[in-house]
């Protein structure tokens, strides 16, 4: 078993629609979740990251951590054909574990 | 500019012929890492550094060598390259402490081995 799963996708939205993205873990020990976006021929970055459970907000993004059942999720209101990209989750301490990526396409 | 840089941007090679990654940061960052992004598989480990000449083997080792004789720079070395390891390789960047750990990364070396 993969310590992060992440549905690879491709997943295809039109504009202005909510995108639900999602990841299971499974060590239990891991406290920092992270979501890293690539844009095509580019390095990742992060975008959002949460410590242990819970939720947080910034501007059209929600993170969600449930450590009680390993989930993980990321969700994009309004979504913008800008956030075309490949997302991943992320968790671990300084060694990070990545999920395999959802490439997203928001159609215009 | 902070940022993390890697040369060159894209290689082809052949068997068993040497190659050098070059990886440089300039945001004093102690730890540095390796990865490979390969379709369906996503980004792997394949060494990092916690420090200079302290290196540790990530999640797939095999067939790479690094070196970290001063902070700034990570090389990525490939003593006989093989046609699996062709694949798109970050180079990365973190202090500990920062949001949630990031990691900065390069741009990216997309490497053919024929």
């Amino acid at each position: 078993q993969k310590e992060v799963e992440q549905d690879p996708g491709p997943l295809s939205v039109p504009e202005g629609a909510i995108v639900s993205l999602n990841c299971t873990y499974s060590n239990s020990a891991f406290q920092y979740f992270m979501w890293y976006r690539q844009y095509s021929r580019k390095g990742p970055e992060l975008l959002m990251y949460t410590y242990s459970s819970g939720n947080k907000e910034d501007g059209r993004f929600t993170a969600q951590v449930d450590k009680s059942s390993k989930y993980i999720s990321l969700f994009i209101r309004d979504s913008q054909p800008s956030d075309s990209a490949t997302y991943l989750c992320a968790t671990g301490a300084q060694k990070l574990v990545f999920g395999q990526g959802t490439r997203l396409t928001i159609n215009p | 500019e902070a940022q993390v840089t890697q040369n060159p941007r894209y290689l082809i090679t052949v068997t068993g012929k040497k190659l050098t990654v070059t990886c440089s940061q300039n945001m004093n960052h102690e730890y540095m890492s390796w990865y490979r992004q390969d379709p369906g598989l996503g980004l792997r480990q394949i060494y990092y550094s916690m420090n200079v000449e302290v290196t540790d083997k990530g999640d797939v080792p095999e067939g790479y060598k690094v070196s970290r004789k001063e902070k700034r720079n990570f090389p990525l070395i490939l003593e006989s390259p093989s046609p699996n390891q062709t694949s798109l390789y970050f180079c990365a960047s973190s202090f500990p402490g920062g949001r949630g750990n990031e990691q900065f990364f390069g741009p990216g070396t997309r490497l053919t081995v024929l």
